[in-house]
């Protein structure tokens, strides 16, 4: 059956980098593509990115300048690393294959010194 | 990028009700290939979203017939006919015709 899992560091300082790791199974990365959301605290869901099946990418415009979404198709892992973190990134990181059928359980990073 | 605008915010409902959300973009979502890549999504209480409906008016895997999509062009609604506890939660609607995606706001159903 198809899953996925987030991992990832719990707290990240401010101004370093995230890295998360969505770890596939039950379909190829080569064949789906994987989407990035996120959700601050009591707030709603916001669109990150998306790493398609050819391996192309899209980015939410507010986020583009600090995200990148990669992949390694024979790990099935997909990767999101986002740098200059502040406070505001504090949120549940979500992966889910797109279009949004199937979803991690999704993992909370705190931004914070 | 493509707004996606829900309303209302909050919907206050019994049981066995029906009611409706509406989610208006601001361009057209029917694509180039005749599909239109709107959907929604479902999140209880503590738990990853789950996706009701795909491409306007299909029903996912799973889904309950209490749930139906309509809609076109710029226009579209989720409606709920006979709201069970199991409903209650935030419902999100989503774009994908348009990269980058965007999701609507948010519809947070309560019990009245």
């Amino acid at each position: 059956q198809v899953q996925l899992k987030e991992s990832g560091p719990g707290l990240v300082q401010p101004s370093q980098t995230l890295s998360l790791t969505c770890t596939v199974s039950g379909f190829s990365l080569s064949s789906y593509g994987v989407i990035w959301v996120r959700q601050p605290p009591g707030k709603g869901l916001e669109w990150m990115g998306v790493i398609w099946g050819n391996g192309n990418t899209n980015y939410n415009s507010a986020l583009k300048s600090r995200l990148s979404i990669s992949r390694d198709t024979s790990k099935s892992q997909v990767y999101l690393k986002m740098n200059s973190l502040q406070t505001e990134d504090t949120a549940t990181y979500y992966c889910a294959r797109d279009p949004g059928a199937y979803w991690g359980q999704g993992t909370l990073v705190t931004v914070s010194s | 990028d493509v707004v996606l605008t829900q309303t209302p915010s909050i919907l206050s409902a019994t049981i066995g009700q029906s009611v409706s959300i509406s989610c208006r973009s601001s361009q057209s979502l029917l694509d180039s290939d005749g599909n239109t890549y709107l959907y929604w999504f479902l999140q209880r209480p503590g738990q990853s979203p789950q996706r009701l409906i795909y491409l306007v008016s299909n029903l996912g895997s799973g889904v309950p017939n209490r749930f139906s999509g309509s809609g076109s062009g710029t226009d579209f609604t989720l409606k709920i006919s006979g709201v069970e506890a199991e409903d209650l939660g935030v419902y999100y609607c989503m774009q994908a015709t348009h990269a980058p995606y965007t999701f609507g706001a948010g519809t947070k159903l309560e019990l009245k």
